[in-house]
């Protein structure tokens, strides 16, 4: 069946640096591909997403491109804040499945100023 | 207040005892979902509903049941509640546009624990 792929956190890092967190995935045909955020406490919000192959979905600074080739969704972002502290979780749906997503595992990430 | 709303936020219960936990949204979206959250695991989908009256299992159904006999609401009920349920439930609702996935809107949870 179909399934995610996630880094294994928690990533900690500093305030301004870079961040990937690395998702794959396995699935028939075409999935759309998501990131949500949890930020502690709260339920999850979509952060950004894809629906094709060689999409980008990009929000609030952070990017990733749908690699077909690859069958991977990695997240990015140039310039991580305090506040991008929060769990992050790789995501797919199929077309016409109205909306039923399976995720990844999350990895936490941590940022220190 | 719009949006998607569960109740209650945080749950103690005996092991054996039933206990529904509630998801109502204000969008008339057709689809909602329940998930558990479990360290490791990620969200996993325990059932879902496509419209007032269809349900449907997910990846962990066993031990839960639901109903949906109006579009808004969505309660999750443990028949008969064991340890291993202990976890923190999430609700969800989706529209389709077209048959593409639009986005899907959580609520805040409810953490429940079986002792």
């Amino acid at each position: 069946g179909d399934s995610v792929t996630q880094m294994e956190g928690p990533v900690t890092l500093s305030e301004e640096a870079f961040l990937t967190i690395n998702c794959t995935y396995t699935a028939t045909g075409y999935p759309s591909l998501f990131w949500y955020v949890q930020y502690p406490g709260e339920g999850l919000q979509l952060l950004l997403k894809a629906t094709k192959a060689d999409d980008k979905g990009s929000n609030k600074g952070f990017e990733a491109t749908y690699r077909k080739e690859t069958t991977s969704f990695h997240l990015e972002k140039g310039s991580v804040q305090v506040s991008d502290s929060a769990v992050y979780f790789c995501a797919l749906s199929h077309y016409n499945q109205g909306g039923k997503l399976i995720f990844g595992q999350g990895t936490e990430l941590s940022v220190k100023p | 207040d719009a949006g998607i709303t569960q109740s209650p936020r945080y749950k103690i219960t005996e092991t054996g005892r039933q206990v529904t936990l509630m998801c109502h949204q204000t969008w008339s979206h057709s689809y909602m979902f329940w998930y558990r959250q479990d360290l490791g695991h990620g969200l996993r989908l325990i059932y879902y509903s496509a419209a007032a009256d269809i349900t449907d299992k997910g990846e962990v159904p066993d031990g839960y049941v639901v109903s949906r006999s109006k579009t808004e609401n969505f309660p999750l009920t443990l028949e008969s509640a064991t340890r291993s349920q202990t976890s923190v439930y999430f609700c969800a609702s989706s529209e389709t546009d077209r048959g593409l996935n639009t986005e899907a809107f959580f609520g805040q949870g409810t953490r429940l624990t079986v002792v």
